[in-house]
């Protein structure tokens, strides 16, 4: 157990729709990156927080918005989904932003989108 | 053409065989090279990393880098049924977890 929690584990929504995946980082973790993991794409890095602000951005969709928030959980937003959304969010966590940082990756949210 | 290329297999071996799984990558401003290994339903955790070129040991694990050639390998020697998992490379150009640009990730099966 990496002590990344994700929530839910599963989550099956319509094209169109809006969804939220929650990530609480390891205890004392103020780093949280989210990535996307797809059969076609492999794993994506979308996006990272590091203590509430915005620290790192890839390919992340318009559509998609993430936050962190004061207690450090962060959540992941997607909006308007489509069948291509479909896949696995990992959330992962380290201590720190910078150098010597090992991240932690959850297990994991897996969408389908229908 | 992707940044990082890695056969996704599947790899089947016997228990006790050296494993060779490798990746190539394309943008030479990668610095750190990385190995996750993802078991069934989990997510991927850190197996080794790699400054630069060089080699690294680590039990019956060794990871190469080859900058000139752009080409980074993991070796399992002795292999047992618990290593068979899915073996990602990730390399970044900064340290740490930002930015990590992964392989298909190969999926490897430890035959006993």
């Amino acid at each position: 157990d990496s002590g990344v929690t994700q929530t839910p584990k599963h989550l099956i929504t319509a094209t169109g729709q809006r969804v939220t995946l929650r990530c609480s980082p390891r205890s004392g973790d103020l780093s949280v990156y989210w990535y996307q993991q797809s059969l076609d794409q492999g794993l994506q890095f979308l996006i990272q927080y590091y203590n509430g602000e915005e620290r790192a951005k890839g390919n992340i969709l318009e559509r998609f918005s993430a936050q962190q928030f004061p207690d450090l959980h962060s959540e992941l937003n997607l909006s308007s989904l489509e069948l291509g959304d479909s896949a696995l969010y990992f959330c992962a966590s380290s201590a720190f932003s910078g150098p010597d940082t090992e991240a932690f990756f959850g297990q994991g949210t897996r969408l389908t989108v229908v | 053409q992707k940044e990082v290329e890695q056969d996704p297999g599947p790899l089947s071996v016997p228990e006790g065989a050296i494993v060779s799984l490798n990746c190539t990558y394309s943008n030479s401003a990668f610095q750190y090279f990385m190995w996750y290994r993802q078991y069934s339903r989990k997510g991927p955790e850190l197996l080794m990393y790699t400054y630069s070129s060089g080699n690294k040991e680590d039990g019956r694990f060794t990871a190469q880098v080859d900058k000139s050639s752009k080409y980074i390998s993991l070796f399992i020697r002795d292999s047992q049924p618990s290593d068979s998992a899915t073996y990602l490379c990730a390399m970044s150009r900064i340290q740490g977890a930002q930015k990590l640009v992964f392989g298909q990730g190969t999926r490897l099966t430890i035959n006993p």
